[in-house]
């Protein structure tokens, strides 16, 4: 059973930094794509960043130079340093398992919530 | 980029059909196929019910279905039930490796 264990999330100050963590177990980890989605309280689903395969890193234009997404395949870890952090970065965020082929997110962790907040 | 554009909300009566739409650009939805739909319940992670469209996951009710024409895509459930009450997302992708969600739509279960 693949699982998605999110942890690191909690209060922090604007212009602060977090490291979450996503712990993954039941698939073979180094084998597929994953990604960050997050959540505003109340609000929509928003894409964060993705870390294919080969290494390749995305982020999206909100979070560009702030974030950086990073795996340790050794550890089954996936991870995300949130830097500068702005108010409007309080969210929900969830490491999710890419399917194949990038046609969906197939599995997603229970989230982390993230307050930034003075 | 702009989000999706999803209705807010819907509703339906147990044993109706509803059906949600997602409209995008030609720049997401009407160049890729790469389009998903989540169901999410309140206070949990959303869930994949749609990719590529039209596909459903293993384990997922073949009451949900999805279709695509232009840039707008949709998700149709038919046979309600109580249990399909829950807020559902759209996804496309958008290219270079980046993804657009729709706003999210509240189903209501009458």
């Amino acid at each position: 059973e693949v699982q998605l264990l999110e942890s690191g999330g909690g209060l922090v100050q604007p212009g602060g930094s977090l490291r979450l963590s996503c712990a993954a177990s039941g698939f073979t980890f180094s084998n597929y794509a994953m990604s960050w989605v997050r959540q505003a309280p109340g609000k929509g689903l928003e894409w964060v960043s993705a870390l294919s395969v080969p290494g390749n890193i995305y982020y999206a234009d909100s979070v560009r130079g702030r974030f950086t997404i990073s795996r340790d395949n050794s550890k089954n870890t996936l991870y995300l340093q949130m830097n500068s952090l702005r108010a409007e970065d309080t969210a929900v965020y969830y490491c999710t398992k890419e399917a194949i082929g990038a046609v969906s997110f197939e599995n997603w962790g229970q989230g982390t919530l993230v307050t930034v907040s003075s | 980029q702009s989000a999706l554009t999803q209705p807010a909300s819907v509703s339906g009566s147990p044993g109706q059909s509803i059906t949600i739409s997602c409209t995008g650009t030609s720049s997401d939805v009407g160049s890729y196929t790469l389009v998903s739909w989540y169901q999410q319940h309140p206070g949990k992670a959303p869930k994949v019910m749609i990719y590529e469209v039209t596909k459903r996951p293993s384990g997922v009710s073949n009451r949900f279905s999805g279709s695509k024409s232009g840039n707008t895509v949709s998700l149709t459930i038919s046979g309600l039930q109580p249990e399909d009450e829950a807020d559902y997302y759209c996804c496309s992708y958008a290219g270079s490796r980046n993804w657009l969600f729709g706003g999210g739509t509240k189903l209501t279960v009458l």
